[in-house]
């Protein structure tokens, strides 16, 4: 199992520019994540899926779409691209929404000029 | 906001010395986990504590989980150089369905 994977590792984009972060866990969870880490801190929500069909806003979901497109896969998208969302963004899945452990992808590096 | 609060920032111990991290919260929750990021690396989950429970080990860790203070601890014993890592809690409130994270210990072991 490849566990959770991400694409692209590294992006560059400039100012107002679009872009999609593609996520997809083969362990059959239920529950998608995506979060972002800045320099020095720890990782703050974006959006979740608890379920296929269903998506919620995290603690910083301005200026992010998402699109849980089945069970395995949940998109992250940037419609216009700005400086402050320079960060690593992180994708995880767990089993079911609840008491759980939850499994992290290696990270997109995303840099906004 | 933070749900965790992480102490100390960074902690630098030589090899064979045990770390001790705290992480202090807010609401109630169901659980509180510690997870470990190598630099430049995902999180990988440790270990997982819940409510009811007050003490958990697993191999060198050990954490404890005070709710009456809204702390936890994680201990980890005979410290190796593999161990350098930042270390954080995350907590999911009652209403379930997501984590909050602390911001981190940064753990150094000397060699």
């Amino acid at each position: 199992n490849a566990g959770v994977t991400q694409t692209p590792k590294f992006q560059v984009l400039k100012t107002g520019q679009s872009m999609t972060l593609q996520c997809a866990q083969d362990m059959n969870h239920n529950s998608m994540y995506w979060y972002r880490q800045d320099p020095g801190m720890g990782l703050r929500l974006i959006y979740y899926s608890a379920s296929e069909g269903t998506t919620d806003k995290g603690e910083v979901p301005n200026g992010y779409n998402v699109s849980r497109l089945n069970k395995r896969e949940f998109s992250l998208r940037l419609e216009s691209a700005a400086p402050s969302q320079t960060s690593v963004y992180f994708c995880a899945s767990m089993p079911s929404p609840s008491s759980y452990e939850q499994y992290f992808g290696p990270g997109t590096r995303l840099t906004v000029t | 906001s933070q749900q965790g609060e992480e102490d100390p920032q960074a902690l630098s111990i030589q090899e064979g010395e045990n770390a001790t991290m705290n992480c202090s919260y807010k609401t109630s929750i169901n659980n509180l986990q510690w997870y470990r990021q190598n630099s430049g690396r995902g999180l990988v989950h440790l270990i997982l504590i819940r409510s009811n429970e007050r003490e958990k080990h697993s191999g060198r860790l050990r954490v404890t989980l005070d709710t009456s203070k809204k702390s936890s601890s994680l201990l980890i014993t005979a410290s190796r150089a593999a161990d350098t890592a930042s270390y954080f809690c995350a907590t999911e409130e009652t209403s379930g369905s997501r984590l909050t994270f602390g911001e981190g210990t940064q753990l150094t072991v000397n060699p």
